[in-house]
């Protein structure tokens, strides 16, 4: 596809349950970036990857929370035993390289209940 | 500690006029600004940047000014039109230790009244 895709588009689950969400980047596109939504809240950065690895994921919340990128193109957000606060929408972003625009996807909104 | 700021969350401005947004950011490390635009439901979408080698950069009704010495940014939009009505995010990034990542400040909502 010619931009970023995400799916699901929506989630719900049930507290305490693991969810996947994943990302397509934009072919060609060698970073990848998780960034979340919580409502009413700007966009809080998650996790960075340059090719398959995270210079850094100092974004990410707690331990429940992991990322990996295979091939330098798909991406994975797992979140484990899922609670309340991790509603939000999950947002990710490719670019060439860093300090040039990232174009994001639609987002994953996630909502635990 | 937030190192990108929007101090104002909404602004309202009448088709026409001029929107002007606002940034202000703390590292001084930074040096690739960028701005987005978000409608509901939808993920944020790419408007315009500006490296710190200059101080305007413009592309049509959009322009953005950069002043290094106030570490702030803005984003004017002239004329406004009604489609603009949206979320506006700045974004930094750059610096000593930075990965490439972006740096988002919280938003502003742009209403432009018909």
């Amino acid at each position: 596809g010619a931009g970023v895709s995400q799916s699901p588009s929506n989630k719900v689950t049930e507290k305490g349950k693991d969810v996947e969400l994943r990302c397509d980047p934009i072919s060609g596109h060698t970073a990848l970036y998780w960034y979340r939504q919580s409502l009413g809240q700007g966009l809080e950065f998650l996790i960075y990857f340059q090719g398959n690895s995270a210079p850094d994921k100092s974004g990410l919340p707690s331990d429940r929370f992991s990322a990996e990128r295979t091939g330098g193109s798909v991406s994975t957000l797992t979140i484990q035993r899922t609670q309340q606060e991790d509603s939000a929408v999950y947002l990710c972003a490719s670019s060439t390289y860093q300090n040039t625009e990232a174009f994001f996807g639609q987002g994953t909104r996630l909502t635990v209940v | 500690d937030q190192q990108v700021k929007q101090n104002s969350p909404s602004l309202s401005v009448q088709e026409g006029r001029i929107s002007i947004l606002n940034c202000d950011y703390t590292n001084s490390m930074f040096d690739y600004f960028l701005w987005y635009k978000k409608y509901p439901a939808e993920g944020p979408t790419f408007l315009i940047s500006i490296s710190s080698i200059k101080d305007k950069n413009e592309d049509g009704r959009f322009t953005v000014f950069l002043n290094k010495s106030a570490k702030h940014l803005s984003l004017h939009i002239v004329p406004s039109q009604p489609g603009d009505s949206a979320v506006y995010f700045c974004a930094a990034s750059g610096g000593s230790g930075n990965t490439g990542k972006l740096i988002f400040g919280q938003g502003t909502t742009l209403q432009v009244k018909p």
